[in-house]
């Protein structure tokens, strides 16, 4: 399958946790990356690999996989986390590269 | 640090062919381990990758948009671009490029340019 599937919206309630999460066949074989995107910006990377993040990116963003499920999850969400998240990976052959459908974070 | 900036016509005519190019600056096109992305969005959707390049001309494009894209690239510019053949209405989209760490990451994007196909 080359297919990665997001929910559509989540939301969360400022300082709490949320978790965001993204299901593929391929995420069995590549680790999904993960990409913030605001309106009327490029996407910027946040998590990428087992767990690592970009210079810069707070230590409240972190990442999981466990089987075919990637997750992203912000502890202690603050107002600026509200924006576009979209999963990517390579597809189960490694030629392509796919991205979820985007979960729109909402924080209240 | 490494940048990527896309350029080309804001607007293009049904059915013409769309052509964008992406340059690289602080950083060689000619690395390995890097593939050089287009993604596209469009309007109030999510994000689509068309294709990539590697420096040594090898490429691959998304199923559904095969048989009308071609990438190329220029070493000696560092740039590479995006051609679309027989645009629609359907392809008005914000054009990205991006630098891919194989299998890791898209660690740089640019910052996108808006095309919109219309007569």
């Amino acid at each position: 399958s080359s297919e990665l599937t997001q929910d559509p919206a989540v939301s969360v309630a400022l300082g709490q946790t949320v978790r965001i999460t993204c299901q593929g066949d391929s995420l069995r074989t590549y680790y999904a990356s993960w990409y913030q995107q605001k309106p009327g910006q490029a996407p910027i990377l946040v998590i990428y690999g087992k767990n690592n993040r970009p210079s810069g990116i707070p230590d409240r963003f972190s990442g999981s996989t466990s089987g075919n499920t990637a997750s992203l999850t912000i502890t202690g969400a603050q107002a600026e986390d509200e924006a576009d998240y979209y999963c990517n990976s390579r597809d189960s052959s490694g030629d392509h590269l796919v991205f979820g459908g985007g979960t729109k974070l909402t924080v209240l | 640090q490494v940048q990527l900036q896309e350029s080309g016509p804001g607007l293009v005519k049904p059915s013409q062919t769309l052509s964008l190019t992406c340059t690289v600056s602080g950083g060689s096109i000619s690395s390995g381990g890097y593939y050089w992305n287009w993604i596209r969005q469009r309007p109030g959707k999510g994000l689509e990758w068309i294709g990539y390049i590697y420096f040594t001309g090898s490429t691959y494009y998304n199923p559904s948009l095969k048989s009308r894209v071609t990438i190329s690239v220029d070493r000696s510019k560092n740039q590479f671009s995006l051609k679309l053949s027989s645009v629609t209405a359907a392809d008005t989209a914000v054009y990205f490029c991006a630098r891919e760490n194989y299998g890791e990451n898209l660690d740089y994007w640019g910052l996108g340019t808006l095309v919109t196909v219309s007569s």
